[in-house]
């Protein structure tokens, strides 16, 4: 199985400021890494797709990059919506592998 | 605009199957993968397993025994079932619309169903 860890596993921001997200596979996946926001007692939302692919209807602030095995989610200036639990993912091989999350929270 | 439904029994006994049916509406229903997904409370995300047009499956492996996706094509319906559950199976289960371009991603969710095993 593809491994898939995520750092930091919380972090805490204010308003306006840029958080970066990083999330590292056991093994290279080429491009095959999304990124989903997940809100209190809600289902994850798409982000990113194709490790730097927006999702339609997904605000530009959010961006990813990277492929090979490390990938970066960032927000460029976090939003009072944006404080939720991250979560990437690895769509490489099956079984189809999760990071373990990162919680932003409020400053 | 895609919507994904999902229902099923809550609480279980140990030992018992779960069963749980999701309806896809607004989307073809050939042409993608329909996944089941599950988060126990307050962790993080674990796949179960995906069923495609052709009937084709493919399981997490630490479940494997255990699980059945199955489809209904002409009522729209894919379901999942897990036998023998026990507390370790606590979760929310969702369903979710995996979509293939260069990458797969997961790009619709059903809204979770809470699925509780206890004695």
């Amino acid at each position: 199985d593809i491994q898939v860890t995520q750092s930091p596993s919380s972090l805490s921001a204010s308003v306006g400021d840029r958080v970066t997200i990083s999330c590292r596979a056991s093994q290279t996946i080429s491009s095959s890494l999304n990124w989903y926001q997940q809100q209190p007692g809600r289902a994850p939302k798409l982000l990113i797709y194709g490790a730097s692919s927006l999702q339609s209807g997904v605000p530009s602030r959010f961006s990813g990059s990277g492929s090979g095995t490390d990938f970066t989610l960032t927000i460029s200036s976090l939003q009072p919506e944006d404080f939720a639990t991250y979560y990437c993912q690895q769509s490489y091989s099956t079984p189809r592998t999760f990071g373990q999350g990162t919680k932003v929270e409020i400053k | 605009q895609v919507q994904l439904q999902q229902w099923g029994a809550g609480l279980l006994k140990p030992s018992e199957t779960l069963s749980l049916t999701c309806v896809v509406s607004g989307s073809p229903f050939n042409g993608y993968y329909w996944t089941w997904i599950r988060q126990p409370p307050g962790k993080g995300l674990e796949w179960i397993g995906e069923i495609n047009q052709g009937g084709s499956t493919n399981y997490n492996p630490s479940l494997k025994s255990r699980v059945t996706i199955s489809m209904e094509t002409s009522k729209s319906q894919v379901s999942l079932n897990l036998s023998s559950v026990t507390a370790a199976d606590t979760a929310v289960y969702y369903c979710a619309r995996m979509t293939q371009l260069w990458f797969p991603f997961f790009d619709y969710w059903a809204q979770g169903t809470l699925v509780t095993v206890s004695s």
